[in-house]
């Protein structure tokens, strides 16, 4: 079965600081990909990454940076100078290769962290 | 914005009606999935469509059903409510093979 843990439930940052969510997988699979998302107040999921699990290489977009260490199980997710529109509850989901050829598969989630930023 | 729609936004039921919840793919893509997340928590799997059959269904009794349509649209139907199914339905559509899931507004489900 798979199992993603987000132990952070809550973060309080003030704007400008730096900010890390962590993100520990679970997954018998050697061929699975890795998510973060996050939800606004408006509720929809808003896709942010997806990670191979052959791919280790860390990634940088902008502000944000992901840590993908597969020794360690982690999926850790960095936002730098923190913006008060970066509040929102962010998401991690684990995904294992499709049975069914095309398709796309389900997504297990945490039960993500909440990232208040105040000014 | 995803392209993805849902309606309707806000909807109360009682406890033991049914109710059917709409999802409009975006353009292009062939597979639809639905996710029920409860106050505080991860949306959780309900089922998944691709080219109108089921493709994988999580831990939902069958009194949740649904439907994809020719032009990849679908409906979450849910039977006999009870207090628990409160919660946002979220669908979020893919692309064949494509892993990436876009996600819609959600429904706001409350079962009195």
């Amino acid at each position: 079965a798979q199992k993603v843990t987000q132990a952070q439930t809550e973060i309080s940052v003030v704007e400008k600081e730096d900010v890390t969510l962590d993100c520990v997988y679970e997954t018998r699979d050697t061929t699975y990909y890795l998510f973060w998302y996050k939800q606004p107040p408006s509720g929809e999921l808003v896709f942010l990454i997806r990670r191979n699990s052959f791919d280790e290489q860390n990634e940088i977009s902008g502000r944000y940076s992901w840590n993908f260490q597969k020794s360690t199980s982690s999926f850790n997710f960095t936002i730098t100078a923190s913006q008060v529109v970066d509040s929102a509850v962010y998401f991690c989901a684990l995904s294992s290769r499709p049975i069914l050829t095309g398709g796309g598969n389900k997504l297990t989630f945490g039960t993500g962290t909440q990232l208040k930023v105040e000014l | 914005e995803t392209g993805v729609t849902q309606s309707p936004t806000h909807l109360i039921k009682t406890r033991g009606q049914q109710v059917t919840l709409r999802c409009s793919s975006q353009s292009g893509h062939n597979t639809v999935s639905w996710y029920q997340q409860a106050l505080g928590q991860g949306p959780q799997f309900i089922f998944q469509y691709y080219r109108e059959e089921e493709n994988g269904r999580g831990n939902f009794p069958p009194r949740f059903s649904g439907l994809q349509f020719p032009n990849y649209s679908s409906e979450l139907n849910v039977n006999a409510l009870e207090l628990d199914d409160s919660a946002l339905y979220l669908c979020a559509s893919s692309f064949d093979s494509g892993y990436e899931q876009y996600f819609g507004p959600g429904t706001r489900l409350t079962v009195t």
